[in-house]
């Protein structure tokens, strides 16, 4: 059972393009929501958070959109080089936990930008 | 160099055989976690440890063990390896006090159970 959705799957973009990745939660007792970068053989490295008060965040080309009633986050990809081919994974951290599960995440999403 | 360091980098195992993952960080990190990732599924929690002395199970335990004997290490135990323990594994760990910034993978080690 996926507590974080993340769609799509993959997703190829021309450069010059915007990539859009969603992602969707249930928890409400979630209070960050980060967005990780993966590129082949390296492990996730963070790329840019929210909190659930507001509603954008941008930082360069990425920009984080966040709707609270709806439960739904997207990363919003400006510009997409091809240097941003990489997987991208949605997450939900929270802060109070019994079990130490703190980091969600998304099933992720294979960006492909072509030149 | 800081960081967490996993070895092996990749490994084919035959179905049955005993394995251990292993994690060492300089970072001395607190809490340390084990994830697999797999397409489709992202990554799921294997097991934790808070401080050295202490475990915990995560999301997808079974048939994988940890140890916490001190703050640099945490390797991860497969008693009887299946073929559904093929999977790419990811050592973390983070400073006690820090949130959702704090977190530092490894850059994973590839398993193939034949």
């Amino acid at each position: 059972q996926q507590q974080v959705k993340q769609s799509p799957q993959s997703l190829i973009v021309q450069k010059g393009g915007i990539s859009i990745i969603n992602c969707a939660y249930e928890n409400t007792a979630f209070d960050y929501f980060p967005w990780y970068q993966q590129f082949p053989g390296k492990g996730p490295a963070l790329l840019i958070a929210i909190r659930p008060d507001v509603s954008e965040k941008k930082e360069g080309r990425f920009t984080i959109s966040f709707n609270k009633s709806a439960k739904q986050f997207s990363l919003h990809i400006m510009d997409s080089q091809p240097g941003d081919s990489a997987t991208y994974f949605c997450a939900a951290y929270s802060g109070v936990s019994t079990s130490g599960s703190r980091l969600t995440f998304g099933e992720g999403t294979q960006l492909t930008v072509n030149p | 160099i800081a960081g967490i360091t996993q070895a092996p980098t990749s490994q084919i195992l035959a179905a049955g055989r005993r394995m251990t993952l292993r994690c060492t960080q300089d970072m001395r990190h607190n809490a340390m976690y084990w994830y697999r990732q797999d397409l489709g599924l992202g990554l799921r929690l294997i097991h934790y440890s808070n401080t050295a002395g202490t475990t915990g199970k995560g999301e997808v335990p079974d048939g994988y063990s940890v140890s916490r004997a001190n703050t640099d290490d945490f390797p991860l135990t497969l008693a009887s390896a299946v073929p559904s323990q093929t999977s790419v594994y990811f050592c973390a760990s983070r400073p006690q006090g820090a949130g959702w910034y704090g977190y530092t993978f490894g850059s994973g080690t590839r398993l193939t159970v034949v």
